[in-house]
């Protein structure tokens, strides 16, 4: 069973358009996070959820909307894409907020996105 | 502000010890994680260091040094299967800081 999964893996698409990406986790954990990792390898938090609730939102763009449903779920909508966008998106679980317990994150395989 | 800074790329003789050393800068610390991540996967989780000094598990050790914002990750008989980036991550209050990683290549 994947602890964390994510959909699709592969995304290309044109400027402009909008396109969203899953993520589930079956670890219980309360918290989610997103993460980009861009050509250059940095690895940048984006969003972090608690329980449905949003925690960090780390200057992101208005483009990027995140969604959780329940503490299991946490997508991610992105509209009006550009070019800078292209990036591997990683999604992450904990099983509580890193300020507390050690934690430690899960992520799934990501999301690599390629905008044309 | 925060600021990791790591060596960008180490080679390493299979067998070898190498050490992946590691500065930061943050404010609201809480920990120090190291993340393993091999080409076209996704990290996961080595170590985390709360307190100074070193942890063990395995073949793989990381220190800390709060004070001076220090750590490093120690690899011993190094594997082929340990090529890949290593990731030096403070924790900062909610958040971790990904450093941008040290690629290892190992040698036959």
């Amino acid at each position: 069973d994947t602890a964390v999964s994510q959909t699709p893996k592969y995304l290309v698409t044109q400027m402009g358009n909008d396109k969203s990406i899953k993520c589930e986790q079956n670890l219980g954990h309360d918290t989610m996070y997103w993460y980009k990792q861009d050509s250059k390898k940095f690895l940048k938090i984006m969003f972090s959820y608690n329980n449905k609730e949003l925690i960090i939102n780390e200057t992101v763009p208005n483009r990027f909307s995140p969604k959780s449903p329940d503490k299991a779920h946490l997508n991610l909508h992105i509209n009006s894409l550009e070019l800078g966008d292209s990036a591997v998106y990683f999604c992450a679980s904990s099983q509580e907020g890193l300020a507390g317990g050690d934690g430690e994150l899960f992520f799934g395989e990501g999301s690599r996105l390629t905008v044309l | 502000g925060q600021n990791i800074d790591q060596p960008t790329e180490m080679t390493a003789t299979e067998g070898a010890i190498v050490q992946i050393n590691c500065t930061y800068q943050t404010s609201g610390f809480n920990g120090l994680f190291w993340y393993q991540q091999h080409a076209g996967e996704a990290p996961t989780f080595l170590s985390y260091n709360v307190l100074d000094g070193l942890e063990e598990k395995g073949r793989f050790s990381s220190f800390l040094s709060r004070s001076k914002g220090y750590s490093y990750l120690l690899l011993k008989e190094l594997q082929m299967k340990d090529s890949a980036s290593y990731l030096c991550a403070p924790g900062n209050g909610d958040k971790i800081i990904f450093g941008k990683g040290t690629r290892l290549h190992i040698l036959p």
